[in-house]
C-alpha cells in the first residue's frame, strides 16, 4: 500500500466556505508533515507543516491537524479564495531518516 | 536565494539513450532529493545525497545513477531510458538539523519516445 493516502484527489468548494484535505500514513515514527501548494507551472511551495509533538497549528486561514494514535493529519482551508485554486500535496517524513514520502495530491478549485 | 534550479526544463530522449539531469541550489544545503512525478500519482522518492552519502530506494536502486560533485550540484542520470521512465522529475533540498523543509526545483519534464 501508499506510505501516504491522501482524499480527496478532487475537491471544489464555493468561495469564501471551508475546504478540508486529510492524509493517512503508514509509518509511526513519522513526525514531520508538512503541506504544499503547487500552482501550473510552478514549484510545490510549503504552506504549513505540523511536528509530531502538535496537535494542532494555524497560519492564517490554515489549519493543520494532527492525530497521531490514528496516523492521520489534515489541513483546513477557511475562507477559500479562488486565488487557492492549486494542487496540494501532504506528506509525512521521519527527520532522523529523512525518508519523505508524499500523498497522491488534491485538485482544489474554489469556485466564484 | 532559495531557489532550487533545473536544467533543462523538458528533456526528450529516445529508448535505450541515456538521460542526464541536473539540479543546483545556492543554499548550502546538505541534502538533495530526487523524485518521480507521474499522472495521478504520488512524487515518489528516488533517491537522496546526504552530503557525500548517496541513498537510493530500494525499488529503484538499478534504474537510477547520481553524482554530486559538490554542495551545489546534483544529477540524476538514467542509462538507457525506457517509456517508463517518462514523467516529471523533481529536485529538491534540504537542511539536516532544520525544520525538514525542502525547497523544490521546478522540475524537468522527462519523455522518451
Amino acid at each position: 500500500g501508499e506510505q501516504v493516502e491522501q482524499l480527496p484527489s478532487i475537491l471544489r468548494v464555493q468561495e469564501r466556505s471551508s475546504a478540508s484535505i486529510n492524509c493517512t500514513y503508514e509509518n509511526s515514527a513519522s513526525n514531520y508533515f508538512p503541506w504544499y501548494k503547487q500552482e501550473p507551472g510552478e514549484n510545490p511551495k510549503l504552506i504549513i507543516d505540523i511536528r509530531s509533538n502538535m496537535e494542532r497549528k494555524q497560519i492564517q486561514g490554515l489549519i493543520v491537524l494532527l492525530d497521531k494514535k490514528a496516523k492521520r493529519f489534515s489541513l483546513h482551508i477557511t475562507d477559500t479564495q479562488p486565488a487557492d485554486s492549486a494542487m496540494y500535496f501532504c506528506a509525512a517524513m521521519n527527520t532522523g531518516y529523512q525518508n519523505f514520502y508524499f500523498g497522491k495530491g488534491t485538485s482544489l478549485t474554489v469556485i466564484p | 536565494d532559495t531557489t532550487v534550479k533545473q536544467n533543462p526544463r523538458y528533456k526528450l530522449a529516445r529508448v535505450g539513450k541515456p538521460v542526464n539531469l541536473i539540479c543546483s541550489q545556492t543554499m548550502n544545503h546538505d541534502t538533495m532529493y530526487w523524485y518521480q512525478k507521474k499522472p495521478n500519482q504520488a512524487p515518489k522518492l528516488l533517491l537522496f545525497y546526504y552530503d557525500k552519502i548517496l541513498n537510493r530506494e530500494a525499488d529503484t536502486f538499478e534504474k537510477f545513477q547520481s553524482s554530486r560533485p559538490n554542495n551545489s550540484f546534483c544529477s540524476l542520470y538514467i542509462g538507457s531510458a525506457g517509456l517508463e521512465y517518462s514523467a516529471m522529475y523533481l529536485c529538491a533540498s534540504s537542511r539536516l538539523g532544520g525544520r525538514g523543509e525542502q525547497y523544490f526545483g521546478p522540475g524537468t519534464r522527462l519523455t522518451v519516445l
